[in-house]
Order: C-alpha cells, then sequence, then structure tokens
C-alpha cells in the first residue's frame, strides 16, 4: 500500500533553514507528483507546492517562492522540501502528499522555529 | 486573491444528517477545480475523504456523500457518529501547480 513516512521533529533559530524528507514506497515513484501542505499551530491547511518526481518540475505558492525548494531522489524514492530564512511564523507541521485520488498523506513534520 | 468559502462551524446531532459546503469567493466551483474534502482530527493527519466531488476514497464509509450544490461542492454526512467530530477541509485546484484550502469547518457532534 502507498506509504509516505516523513523526517522527525525539527527545532531551528530564526533565519535558518530546515529541510524534511519524505520517505515513500507502495507505487511507482516517477508516476505522480509530490506536493507540501503546511499546517501553523491551530490555523488550517497551507499550499506550498508540488514536484514531479517525473521531471522534477516544481510549482511553488507565490508566498514561498523566494523561500522554498522542492527536490526528490528517484534511487531511494524519497522528497524533500527545504525551506530557508525561516521566521517564528513558519512553526508548523509540514506534511507531503501524494497528489492523486485526492492526497496520500505523510504523517507529518514538526517545525519548531525559536530563538 | 482567490479565497475558498467554507462554513467555520457547524453542528449534528448523533445520528442525524449534515452538509458541508465549499464555494469560491468569485466564481462557481467546477470538476475543473478537482474539488476534494478531507477530514481532520487533533494531532492527526487529513485524511482524504472524497476526491474530484464525489469519488469516496478507499475505506471511507458510504455516509460520507460529495455532490455539486449550486455553484458549490457539498460534503454530506448520513448517521452522523461521535468520530465524525473534526475538522474538514476542502481544496480546490486553481491551475499552474497551485491548490487552495478553504478556511475548513470545525463540526461538533452533539
Amino acid at each position: 500500500q502507498v506509504q509516505l513516512v516523513q523526517s522527525g521533529a525539527e527545532v531551528k533559530k530564526p533565519g535558518a533553514s530546515v529541510r524534511v524528507s519524505c520517505k515513500t514506497s507502495g507505487y511507482t515513484f516517477t508516476t505522480f507528483r509530490i506536493g507540501w501542505v503546511r499546517q501553523a499551530p491551530g490555523q488550517g491547511l497551507e499550499w506550498m507546492g508540488w514536484i514531479s518526481a517525473y521531471d522534477g518540475k516544481t510549482d511553488y505558492a507565490q508566498r514561498f517562492q523566494d523561500r522554498v525548494t522542492m527536490t526528490t531522489d528517484t534511487s531511494t524514492t524519497t522528497a524533500y522540501m527545504e525551506l530557508r530564512s525561516l521566521r517564528s511564523d513558519d512553526t508548523a507541521v509540514y506534511y507531503c502528499a501524494m497528489t492523486t485520488q485526492g492526497f496520500f498523506w505523510g504523517q507529518g513534520t514538526l517545525v519548531t522555529v525559536s530563538s | 486573491q482567490t479565497v475558498v468559502t467554507q462554513e467555520p462551524s457547524l453542528s449534528v446531532s448523533p445520528g442525524g444528517t449534515v452538509t458541508l459546503t465549499c464555494g469560491l469567493s468569485s466564481g462557481s466551483v467546477s470538476p475543473s477545480h478537482y474539488p476534494n474534502w478531507y477530514q481532520q482530527t487533533p494531532g492527526q493527519a487529513p485524511r482524504t475523504l472524497i476526491y474530484s466531488i464525489t469519488t469516496r476514497s478507499s475505506g471511507v464509509p458510504d455516509r460520507f456523500f460529495g455532490s455539486v450544490l449550486g455553484d458549490k461542492v457539498a460534503l454530506t454526512i448520513t448517521g452522523a457518529q461521535a468520530d465524525d467530530e473534526a475538522d474538514y477541509y476542502c481544496v480546490l485546484y486553481m491551475g499552474s501547480g497551485i491548490w487552495v484550502f478553504g478556511g475548513g469547518t470545525k463540526l461538533t457532534v452533539l
């Protein structure tokens, strides 16, 4: 069955970068895009962007355009999301999702940004 | 800036029926928006309930029903149960790789 397993929680200082990984299994990795969604504490879901696992083409939400990079490693069927210049309001749970049939979701990764 | 609209909160009695809606601040929701519905309980990842307006995700009971309601799409829950108490989100595809989530509906079963 489809599984997306994300890396563990991170604590970062303002101005730092974070990279979250999303290990996939149970399907042909290059067939579908991997999207990234975040959820600040007590808030709703926010789309960050996605990457084609076939050709690496990305589309980012405008508000993250300058700070986010999404990549994939087809040899390990893993997707990555790096967010730079972290601020306190980037504190959130970050989810990866395989974007077909609705989404298949990872379990989420809590990123805390605090001095 | 396109806004996806949802009722902030709704309540339903156990065994009752409730309809949640998902619309656009401007215009109608269409199949080309690939509307999806998710359920999220505290501390958990979202769970996909419905995709492409009406298709139930694997394992989702047929108490959950997706439909078109005027210029919106809707999620109807029949025979509400206590564990249906959750946040429900819809998402719409705007093209060019951009999805927009609604603000979510907090459903209370009481």
